[in-house]
């Protein structure tokens, strides 16, 4: 079954400090893999998308990884700012006989505290 | 350029009552999508259209139907709304440049729908 797993659920950081979210999914035939940003009350908004060729991709302050083989991402969020406080919902698209197919992760949602 | 527009953004129905989610669209993209967004769960698609005049079912189209009226619009129709049917919904549209590339989705700014 075509599955997108993310870790953790939520994730309480200080403005100024790093932090890691977590990506593992299911879905084959792998496409490619995109991080959305999504602000409350707003829709979800892209910040990279990688292919399988490509195992990172930056954007800012923010750097996703992907490993094809574990299939596993992450996103990493350099020197957090208050307004990084979102859900971040990792996407994986299949291809296959049946054209595209996309899975959406449930988002880890990060709040950033002065 | 507006993006991806949506009306209305908030709508209260009582069971048994019917409505119409609108959507557009400027950046002149093929691929129209409605999805539904509940707590705790991913975005999960309730309908598509790959191109003027087609639609297909997502994983969750019971309830559901829709209208593809041009390349700009797509619009969601519940004919008879149920308290299940109590979710945040967003319409997107993309780009499918080859089959084998990205498909970056353009989500609207989403329709809080509470169904008493």
């Amino acid at each position: 079954k075509n599955q997108v797993e993310q870790s953790p659920q939520s994730l309480i950081i200080l403005e100024g400090k790093n932090c890691t979210l977590q990506c593992n999914y299911t879905v084959s035939p792998f496409s490619n893999l995109r991080w959305y940003k999504q602000d409350t009350g707003r829709g979800p908004v892209s910040l990279t998308i990688m292919t399988f060729s490509e195992n990172t991709k930056s954007n800012g302050r923010y750097t996703a990884t992907l490993d094809a083989d574990t299939k596993q991402s992450s996103l990493h969020i350099t020197a957090s700012q208050l307004s990084d406080s979102a859900s971040y919902i990792c996407v994986v698209s299949a291809i296959g006989a049946g054209g595209f197919k996309t899975i959406f992760g449930a988002g880890t949602r990060l709040f950033v505290k002065a | 350029n507006a993006g991806v527009t949506q009306t209305p953004k908030f709508q209260v129905l009582k069971t048994g009552q019917s409505m119409t989610l609108q959507c557009a669209q400027d950046m002149n993209h093929n691929s129209m999508y409605w999805y539904r967004q509940d707590p705790g769960m991913g975005l999960r698609l309730i309908y598509y259209s790959a191109s003027e005049g087609t639609t297909d079912k997502g994983e969750v189209p019971n309830g559901y139907n829709v209208s593809r009226l041009n390349k700009r619009e797509f619009s969601l129709r519940l004919e008879s709304a149920a308290p299940s049917q109590t979710s945040v919904y967003f319409c997107a549209s993309s780009e499918i440049r080859t089959l084998s590339s990205y498909n970056e989705q353009f989500f609207g700014p989403g329709t809080r729908l509470t169904v008493l």
